[in-house]
């Protein structure tokens, strides 16, 4: 069974960094295109950012561009979000995601609470 | 910028009933980058029906999905206690993915 695991979450203030993981086990983490997903506590689902396989391709939702980057290690079968010029609107559960061929999330992670906070 | 919108918000129901929940999306998409995923309280999504009809693995047949263009339904028959939940729409169009804002199946 797939497994995703998020780490690195945590409380920090505006205009701070943090680097998010997500250690993959179970599937062959290089085959796939992985992606974050953020969600605010009691509100909808918003995608943030995606990396291809081999990591040559990437995108980010339009508000976390320039402020985030997604990036992989396939040796490592390890995800991560590198999330600089936090704000509070950026305080989520954010979760890591494999894509599946269609575009659709098949599996994730348990997710990991940011808080951005002064 | 695509935009889905789910409808109802909130759909209250007892268990054995049918639910009908819809997306529907503000231009014509392709069918086969629309998913469907079931949230439970404290707990990640979990994909559903992908492409618009398939069932992700371990999905139980009461869980169906149809639609083309720009209308798309998540059928769920005969309601079971854990189907209790929010329901989320999304498409991929190739290099950005779109979430709908969920349909809340609760208990009448």
């Amino acid at each position: 069974q797939v497994q995703l695991v998020e780490s690195g979450g945590g409380l920090v203030k505006p205009g701070g960094s943090l680097r998010l993981s997500c250690a993959s086990s179970a599937f062959t983490f290089s085959d796939y295109y992985m992606s974050w997903i953020r969600q605010v506590p009691g509100k909808g689902l918003e995608w943030v950012s995606y990396i291809s396989s081999d990591a040559s391709y990437t995108n980010d939702a339009e508000s976390v561009r320039g402020r985030f980057t997604i990036s992989r290690d396939n040796a490592k079968s390890s995800l991560y979000l590198q999330m600089n010029s936090l704000r509070v609107e950026d305080t989520a559960v954010y979760y890591c995601a494999s894509v599946g061929v269609g575009g659709y999330f098949d599996s994730w992670g348990q997710g990991i609470l940011v808080t951005v906070s002064s | 910028e695509l935009v889905l919108t789910q409808s109802p918000g909130t759909l209250s129901l007892s268990p054995g009933e049918r639910a009908t929940l819809s997306c529907r999306a503000s231009q014509s998409v392709s069918s086969s980058s629309l998913a469907w995923y079931q949230q439970k309280p404290g707990q990640a999504p979990r994909l559903l029906i992908h492409g618009p009809s398939s069932r992700a693995t371990g999905i139980p047949d009461r869980f169906s999905g149809s639609g083309s263009g720009t209308d798309f339904t998540l059928t769920i028959n005969r309601l079971e206690p854990e189907d209790f939940a929010v329901y989320y729409c999304q498409h991929y169009d190739g290099s950005s993915f779109t979430f709908g804002p969920g349909t809340k199946v609760d208990i009448k």
